[in-house]
């Protein structure tokens, strides 16, 4: 079945060590997004690429960094986590930007930080 | 900017009770509607989304959803919750572009014997 994989489901990091989340997909979607979610809170968009096309959002932190080698990965890094990173972090993709298009989500990392 | 009010941040029913989680748009043209589901450490699964062809709406697990126009307001529903229905639930807009999916503040939806 097409779809959107994160690898690992379960990160630990400890303070300050930098950490790479992953993610890929079947779907051979042009856009894919990263997503941090807090506990009871919404998701909330880091940064999504079009194609090679990278788009942060004004108020993601420099800490947070991504790259997407190919169609199919793109990975999320944190340079230094601090203890606020902890949170579910989740990829999605869609097929184009088109505001009818799905988003198509994975199953999350969550990351801890000790 | 477009948005969407989801009322209630917890909602309680008893199994085989009639489910209604509300969700109110902002917009004063028709958006691109969706309702994700999200499981207990899973990510979020689209329900259903409305395009603007039907009104009525049928999505996956017996749920579904209407849009209507005079109220701003796209409530899922579902006649009969099960014990599997306990999630949490989220609103969503797209704004102009899909990479602006907007979403509410979510519904936890418990289910009870």
């Amino acid at each position: 079945d097409a779809m959107v994989i994160q690898n690992p489901r379960y990160q630990v990091t400890q303070f300050g060590k930098p950490v790479t989340l992953s993610c890929s997909q079947t779907l051979n979607h042009n856009v894919m997004y990263w997503y941090q979610q807090k506990s009871s809170q919404a998701p909330k968009l880091l940064f999504h690429y079009y194609d090679k096309d990278f788009n942060n959002e004004a108020d993601t932190p420099d800490n947070f960094q991504s790259r997407r080698p190919n169609t199919s990965f793109c990975f999320l890094d944190i340079r230094s986590p601090g203890l606020g990173d902890a949170a579910m972090y989740l990829c999605a993709t869609s097929r184009d930007l088109g505001e009818s298009e799905t988003q198509y989500f994975g199953p999350g990392t969550r990351l801890l930080v000790l | 900017a477009q948005s969407v009010t989801q009322l209630g941040s917890h909602v309680s029913v008893s199994e085989g009770a009639l489910v209604l989680l509300r969700c109110n748009y902002s917009s004063s043209v028709p958006p691109y509607l969706f309702w994700y589901v999200q499981y207990p450490n899973q990510g979020l699964q689209l329900l259903l989304k409305y395009t603007s062809a039907a009104t009525l709406v049928k999505g996956i697990n017996g749920f579904e959803a209407e849009f209507k126009k005079s109220e701003t307001s796209f409530h899922l529903t579902k006649p009969s919750a099960h014990m599997s229905d306990a999630a949490e639930y989220f609103c969503a807009v797209t704004p102009g572009t899909a990479s602006k999916l907007t979403f509410g503040t979510g519904t936890r939806l418990q289910v009870t014997l």
